[in-house]
């Protein structure tokens, strides 16, 4: 199947503080890449729908301020945790698609913010 | 809205024994395709099945099957002869229409006994 790179893996970072966290697709192009956060035990939920030249479209609740996402190119999306605090802790995670497939995951980041 | 509901959320199996993971859905879109996935404790996210709301049959790959009730809106996991391995959390996913967002149901943690 087609492949998906998250990067990093982890991360911790201090209160206060920004991170970005990479999604690439490596061997297709998407147009529309999703970033999904999960709490310990919990689902994945939907934060923002990434398109490549335009806006995401965050899903209600989701600070747009807060979690800002580029999709600059048709294999690479980014979201950066802006002023990251303790709560924002959590696993966040990736996905693009081929035309009439599954979904294609990175392997997430596992963000900490001490 | 769409919807998916997993009610499980703990199952436990015996090596070499079949099992069910219960999903519904509930939709308004005629056209929808059902996704199961497997997330061991690294976190990554593993395509299992795909189910097509025309599809006439029952989708299989290899020990997994969906047992896909349509009027029932139920759309279950069926793993076969069942492997240590296959201790993970599994979820039940779905696309409406031709558009790329999924959801997530909140997840079956299937724990395999030797």
């Amino acid at each position: 199947g087609a492949v998906v790179s998250q990067h990093p893996s982890r991360v911790i970072c201090k209160s206060g503080t920004s991170v970005k966290i990479e999604c690439r697709s490596l061997d297709f192009q998407a147009t529309t890449m999703f970033w999904y956060r999960q709490f310990p035990k919990q689902s994945l939920m939907l934060m923002a729908t990434s398109n490549e030249g335009s806006k995401a479209t965050y899903e209600q609740g989701v600070e747009k301020d807060k979690f800002l996402i580029n999709h600059a190119s048709l294999t690479l999306s980014t979201l950066t945790v802006t002023s990251a605090h303790p709560e924002d802790s959590s696993f966040y995670i990736c996905s693009g698609y081929l035309q009439n497939t599954e979904a294609f995951f990175g392997q997430g980041t596992r963000l900490t913010v001490v | 809205a769409q919807k998916i509901t997993q009610t499980q959320p703990g199952m436990f199996v015996q090596e070499k024994e079949a099992v069910t993971l219960d999903c519904t859905y509930d939709t308004s879109d005629p056209s929808y395709g059902l996704f199961w996935y497997k997330q061991p404790s690294s976190g990554e996210m593993i395509f299992l099945i795909y189910q097509g709301s025309y599809d006439q049959q029952n989708a299989t790959e290899g020990r997994y099957s969906l047992n896909f009730q349509k009027a029932r809106k139920s759309a279950n996991l069926v793993i076969s002869a069942s492997q240590l391995g296959d201790s993970a959390m599994y979820f039940c996913a779905m696309r409406e229409g031709t558009g790329f967002k999924t959801i997530f149901g909140a997840g079956t943690r299937l724990f395999v006994k030797a």
